[in-house]
Parts: structure tokens; sequence; C-alpha cells
């Protein structure tokens, strides 16, 4: 398996634009997490997902960050719109429902709003 | 929420030195404590999940001890090498069911020096 696979790895962006983040899951893991990582703050929970359905969304900093899971395979994470402060790295994480809650993260997408 | 405290923040050691980076936990455990280890520009990957019947676990040079009387762990690093440079970062049991999320610690960043 390749792993949780993110994209894109970095993302530079004017402040007020729209930025999408993308993550695609470890096949037949049923858990999907979105982590979002700074110096001051470490490793936060945005929101995570079980079966594609959203379960936790209490670590979504403010309505302007949504995510979406829309099959098994595929979710994403917008932030409309961005702003300097959103700047950080955005971890995507996958696990399975059995065996014990081993997660597994991607490589991580470095957004930077100017 | 769990409250998890990392000691030290930072630490430099000689290569082929060892050294221990701690743990301390607030919350009554429900699931395993974890380590995980994050290389610069990379994910977070997992070193040794211990579960409460474990007071120690090994994995090659790394070696994490919980008392969970006390609700600390540590990891000890043994025979450091220069791939050990990274930010080692504890998970502490989650007060909730297995399987969902984590919150991690701010981890400990670990340099070591030829």
């Amino acid at each position: 398996d390749a792993g949780v696979i993110q994209s894109p790895r970095h993302e530079v962006t004017e402040m007020g634009q729209e930025v999408t983040l993308r993550c695609k899951p470890i096949s037949g893991h049923d858990y999907l997490f979105w982590y979002r990582q700074t110096m001051m703050r470490g490793l936060e929970l945005l929101i995570y997902f079980n079966n594609n359905v959203p379960i936790d969304d209490s670590g979504m900093p403010e309505d302007r960050f949504s995510a979406k899971m829309p099959n098994a395979s595929f979710s994403t994470l917008k932030i409309q719109p961005s702003e300097p402060r959103d700047s950080a790295v955005y971890f995507c994480a996958s696990s399975l429902l059995a065996g014990g809650p081993e997660q597994y993260f991607g490589p991580g997408t470095r957004l930077t709003v100017t | 929420k769990n409250q998890v405290e990392q000691s030290p923040q930072s630490l430099i050691i000689l290569e082929g030195k060892n050294c221990t980076l701690q743990c301390n936990y607030t919350v009554s455990p429900f699931s395993n404590l974890r380590w995980y280890k994050q290389d610069t520009g990379r994910g977070p990957v997992s070193l040794t999940i211990m579960t409460f019947s474990e007071n120690t676990k090994s994995n090659g040079r790394y070696t994490a001890t919980l008392d969970a009387d006390t609700k600390q762990s540590s990891l000890h690093i043994t025979a450091s090498q220069l791939s050990d440079s990274a930010s080692y970062i504890c998970v502490p049991p989650q007060s909730s069911q297995a399987g969902t999320a984590l919150i991690f610690g701010k981890g400990t960043t670990l340099s070591v020096s030829s």
C-alpha cells in the first residue's frame, strides 16, 4: 500500500483565497482524521470521520473550515476565506476499525497564507 | 480533555549517548499510551503502543516504560544515532472509546550531533 496520500505537499496562497487540501486514506481503513500542526500548539485534531460520516468536528476552528468525505477513498479540507493565521502543516491520518486504533499519517500539506 | 506534558522541550546529545524523554498525563486511562517519532517535514510514525498490562516495551534501541499509578511514561533511546534527530510525541491514554481521536503532546525535539 502507498500509505496515506496528501496533496498538494505545499500551498502558498493570498489571504482571502479558497484553499482545498486533499487526502486519500489507506484502503480498508474506516477512520480518517484531519490534524493541524503548529509550533505553538503542536498537533491538534480538527475533525474525524468514521465510514465517511463526520463524527467529531469540535476541533474545527471556525466556519471558514469545512471537511467532506464523499467516499471511502477521498477526503477534502477546505478553508474559505483563508487567513494568515491558518498557516500551518495539515496532516491527514487513517486507521482501521478493528485491531486497535493505530493511526497512519500522511506526509502533510504545508500551507502558507500571505 | 486529556492533559499531557512532555519534558524536556528540546534536547541535544552527542551521537552514541543515551537519553530519556518524559511524559506525564492526568486523565484516567481508557486506551493505550503511544509514542510517535516525527522527522522534520514528515508525518508522525508510531514507535510503540503500550497497554496497561505492560510496564516496559522495546522497539530496537527505543524502550518505553509506563507507570499507570503515577501516570508517567518515559522513552529511553540507547546508543543514539544521527537518524534519531526528530520530535518525539507522547499520546496519553484517551478517556473515550478506543478507535477514536487522539490528543497529542507537544513533543520533545531531539538533536543528535556527531
